[in-house]
């Protein structure tokens, strides 16, 4: 495809509930980022993937929350049992592999999740 | 840690008028810096980039410039239209991640 997509684009859960959002990256970009943009301010880092190896989970704001990239393009997030602070936006963005595009990251339109 | 401050919005504008949106980072290292655009109802798109200091990126008639003296990479734009409003994130990238200001609401009143 053109660009990162992201399904669902909009997901409302109940408290408790469990939640998976895919991220479908740009064909060839081998690194992987999720974000969680909480509203009215800036996106923050979650976990990074480089192929199926996860990297980097540090900004994983609980064990609610897991990644996975089974076979280096797809990614998963779930989010166990949510809460209501678990709402927001959640954006997945991918990154050329080198070029003069190396440093950018493209993101995907993000899924809004709502929870009640 | 990494860290990104940006002025506080939103920012009410004429049509034409100049546009400043300050921006100031703390990293180890030397990050690379971008300014990120978010049109209503849209996705993130890059705005422009610089990756090392005194680099000057540029797109659309905005400009910014890596000045590593003041840690800064403030944001402008000599004539502003109403199709510029949108929220405006300034960013630097470490070694993997990005690490994203709060965001500046702009608004351009025709």
């Amino acid at each position: 495809g053109a660009g990162v997509s992201q399904s669902p684009r909009y997901k409302v859960a109940k408290r408790g509930q469990d939640v998976a959002l895919r991220c479908d990256p740009i064909s060839g970009h081998v690194s992987l980022f999720w974000y969680q943009q909480a509203l009215g301010q800036g996106p923050e880092f979650l976990t990074y993937f480089q192929n199926e190896a996860q990297l980097d989970k540090s900004g994983l704001p609980s064990d609610r929350f897991f990644a996975e990239r089974p076979e280096g393009s797809v990614s998963t997030l779930k989010i166990q049992r949510t809460q209501q602070e678990d709402s927001a936006v959640y954006l997945c963005a991918s990154r050329s592999p080198s070029g003069s595009s190396y440093n950018e990251q493209f993101f995907g339109p993000g899924t809004r999740l709502t929870v009640l | 840690g990494d860290s990104v401050t940006q002025m506080e919005g939103p920012v009410t504008l004429s049509e034409e008028a100049f546009l400043t949106i300050n921006c100031t980072y703390t990293a180890t290292g030397y990050p690379s810096l971008f300014w990120y655009v978010q049109y209503p109802g849209e996705g993130l798109q890059l705005l422009l980039k610089a990756t090392k200091a005194d680099d000057k990126g540029s797109n659309k008639g905005f400009e910014a410039t890596y000045r590593k003296e003041t840690t800064s990479f403030h944001l402008e734009k000599g004539s502003v239209q109403v199709s510029d409003s949108a929220v405006y994130f300034c960013a630097l990238k470490g070694y993997q991640k990005v690490t994203f200001g709060t965001g500046t609401k702009l608004q351009v009143i025709p």
